[in-house]
């Protein structure tokens, strides 16, 4: 089946550093990745969708500037939290479905948990 | 109004009952569905595609209503592993949305 690697698995860093995750899709290409952040005992919140060699696309209330977005290839979407503080700390998680297969499930990569402290 | 909704219980059934949720979306336009499955601290993980015409995979049955916009997920014969919040899922094009869970607790 579809695998999606999300690289790191927990991070703690100081308050004011950046903090880059990566997500790859491993047995399949894909054009569209999608970030998550979940706080604990809340819900899935999409943050932006990330599109290969163009513009992620951001939801309402995330800062673009903070949270940057490189889509490079179609394997390979990085997620870089800029001066983290301590409120960024939370569950990151990435998802892709296959180029191509419309509506296909989303697989999602096995989540960041990032500290700051 | 949520575009998915659900409840978000917990559901606290005995091992070996039969455990059904429902979730609801406001959307007409989405194209399909699926229920996740995610244990604490955890990322999700697809449970299963829900088909027009309902589907069944092993102890898991999941239906699709259009008429009243609603999605179910029965699960009969509750293990203790089967312990964990489930999600569903609506999509349309290149957008998910997703409901909040629904927490289940199958007690021994």
């Amino acid at each position: 089946g579809a695998v999606v690697s999300q690289h790191p698995s927990w991070v703690i860093c100081k308050s004011g550093t950046s903090v880059k995750i990566e997500c790859r899709s491993l047995d399949f290409q894909a054009t569209t990745m999608f970030w998550y952040r979940q706080f604990p005992k809340q819900s899935l919140m999409l943050m932006a969708t990330s599109n290969e060699g163009s513009k992620a696309t951001y939801e309402q209330g995330v800062e673009k500037d903070k949270f940057l977005i490189n889509h490079a290839s179609l394997t390979l979407s990085t997620l870089t939290v800029t001066s983290a503080h301590p409120e960024d700390s939370s569950f990151y998680i990435c998802s892709a479905r296959s180029t191509g297969v419309d509506n296909s499930p989303l697989h999602f990569g096995n989540g960041t948990r990032l500290t700051v402290t | 109004r949520k575009e998915v909704e659900q409840d978000p219980g917990p559901f606290n059934v005995p091992e070996g009952a039969t455990v059904a949720f429902n979730c609801t979306y406001s959307n007409s336009a989405s194209q399909s569905f699926f229920w996740y499955r995610q244990d604490c601290r955890k990322e999700p993980k697809l449970l299963m595609s829900v088909y027009s015409s309902g589907n069944e995979d092993g102890r898991f049955t999941a239906q699709l209503n259009r008429a009243s916009q609603y999605i179910s997920l029965l699960i009969r014969d509750s293990k203790l592993s089967d312990s964990a919040t489930y999600l569903c899922v609506s999509s349309g094009t290149y957008k998910y949305i997703f409901g909040t869970g629904t927490r289940l607790k199958v007690l021994a």
